[in-house]
């Protein structure tokens, strides 16, 4: 089984600073299998990036993945009001099939 | 707009049972891999089990194995999760999320809103 881990647990920083956001996994990983999340408080989570740096429809061109292998990173470069959330990266894999990071908190300063 | 519509959640004794439903809409359901995520309370996500399109292929994670059982009414458009012999540590959020894989694709694009489980005496 593969692990997923992320760092910081959390991240305090100032509205237009940048954040960059750790996921390492325990096995190197296709980039295509490496997607990361956003999650605010009583909402789903939401999809920002896919395949390491693909952003979704909609994702601001402030969000950006990079990495390969067992290091990935989500940047975000300029930080909004609105991107101060819980981010997760999830990994496909054989079994199980999804595994997540355990999250990491981007908190006002 | 995609829409993912969980029911079925409340509360529920240790060893009770309990069926989630997830009423998808303004896509072809059928064509769709699916799965169940839940996340307990303060702490972070957690994959449950999958189900592909046709309901041929299923796979859980090892927390729930024996217990839950994933199906799916391609007709309804739904998605169902039985939960059996339920412990305090499957108090949860549910999320059913739609699945996009292959083509080096590999995400969940659209989640529901979320139904809460709680097993308590």
């Amino acid at each position: 089984e593969i692990v997923l881990t992320q760092s910081p647990g959390t991240l305090s920083l100032s509205p237009g600073e940048r954040a960059t956001l750790s996921c390492r996994t325990s096995q190197s990983v296709s980039n295509s299998y490496l997607a990361w999340y956003q999650q605010k408080p009583g909402q789903a989570p939401r999809l920002l990036i896919y395949g390491a740096s693909s952003r979704a429809t909609g994702v601001p061109d402030r969000f950006s993945g990079s990495g390969s292998g067992t290091d990935f990173t989500l940047t975000i470069s300029r930080l909004e009001p609105e991107d101060f959330a819980v981010y997760y990266c999830q990994q496909y894999g054989n079994s199980p099939r999804w595994t997540f990071g355990q999250g990491t908190k981007v908190e006002i300063k | 707009e995609v829409q993912l519509v969980e029911s079925g959640g409340g509360l529920v004794q240790p060893g009770g049972s309990l069926r989630l439903s997830c009423v998808a809409s303004v896509f072809t359901f059928s064509s769709f891999e699916m799965n169940w995520v839940r996340q307990a309370p303060g702490k972070g996500l957690e994959w449950v089990s999958y189900i592909s399109g046709s309901g041929g292929t299923i796979s859980y994670a090892d927390s729930v194995r024996g217990r839950f059982t994933i199906s799916r009414d391609n007709a309804k458009n739904s998605l169902y999760l039985q939960m059996n012999s339920l412990r305090a540590e499957d108090t949860a959020v549910y999320y059913c999320a739609r699945e996009r894989s292959g083509s080096s694709r590999y995400f969940f694009d659209y989640w529901g809103q979320g139904s809460l489980v709680t097993v308590s005496s």
